[in-house]
């Protein structure tokens, strides 16, 4: 089954002690892309990667590392996890076509909470 | 980007007609418009996309004029389960913003 996968599903950390949520896709997408979800704001981009090795900011990154070493992986990295970056998160997928058509296929969220 | 203003939200009854209009003045010769659903703790779900005219699927229609400065996303006969948050994007290839989108709530 084609799909986007994200673990873990639920975190509850404290301030300041790293960690690493995995967004994984089957589709062989070049490209991924992060999104945190906050009431009232909609989705916001974090990250995006439109291929291997390489990643660009979106409208909401500081706070967050990633890495694309695979194209089929695409890590979200919290260094030092703050309590405002208690968010649900979204990892998207896609095949960028040429005639800009483009569909994007999220993964089920990773809910943070940060204490 | 080409932004977009959608209403917040919007209610109605099972069996009814839903048409969401989408404005966004100023989108590019290129860019395609596309709709996405999310229900509650879900990632959002591709419906719909169009560039000009009329596009129809088995879900939704898709309006767009000819002057492509808005569109209107219309659901058919919508029951309980249509009840989610409507989302128009327009252009942004690779960097993308959702907005608050349009919260669609069907009443028995």
């Amino acid at each position: 089954e084609a799909q986007v996968t994200q673990n873990p599903r639920y975190l509850i950390t404290v301030t300041g002690k790293k960690l690493t949520v995995t967004c994984s896709q089957n589709m062989n997408h070049e490209y991924m892309s992060w999104y945190r979800q906050d009431p009232g704001l909609g989705l916001r981009q974090i990250y995006y990667s439109m291929n291997v090795e390489v990643t660009d900011k979106g409208d909401v990154p500081e706070g967050y590392k990633v890495s694309r070493k695979e194209k089929r992986n695409f890590p979200l990295i919290l260094e030092s996890p703050s309590p405002n970056q208690t968010s649900l998160y979204f990892c998207a997928s896609m095949i960028p076509r040429s005639s800009g058509g483009d569909t994007q296929y999220f993964g089920p969220g990773t809910r943070l909470t940060v204490l | 980007l080409a932004k977009t203003t959608q209403p917040i939200s919007m209610d109605s009854y099972e069996g009814q007609e839903v048409n969401i209009t989408c404005s966004h003045n100023n989108i590019a010769t290129n860019d395609y418009i596309t709709w996405y659903q999310q229900f509650p703790s879900q990632g959002p779900r591709f419906i719909i996309q169009g560039y000009k005219t009329k596009v129809t699927n088995e879900v939704a229609s898709l309006f767009i004029p000819a002057d492509r400065k808005s569109s209107t996303l219309s659901l058919p006969r919508v029951s309980l389960s249509d009840t989610a948050v409507y989302y128009c994007l327009v252009g942004g290839r690779y960097k993308l913003s959702f907005g608050a989108g349009t919260t669609v709530t069907v009443r028995a």
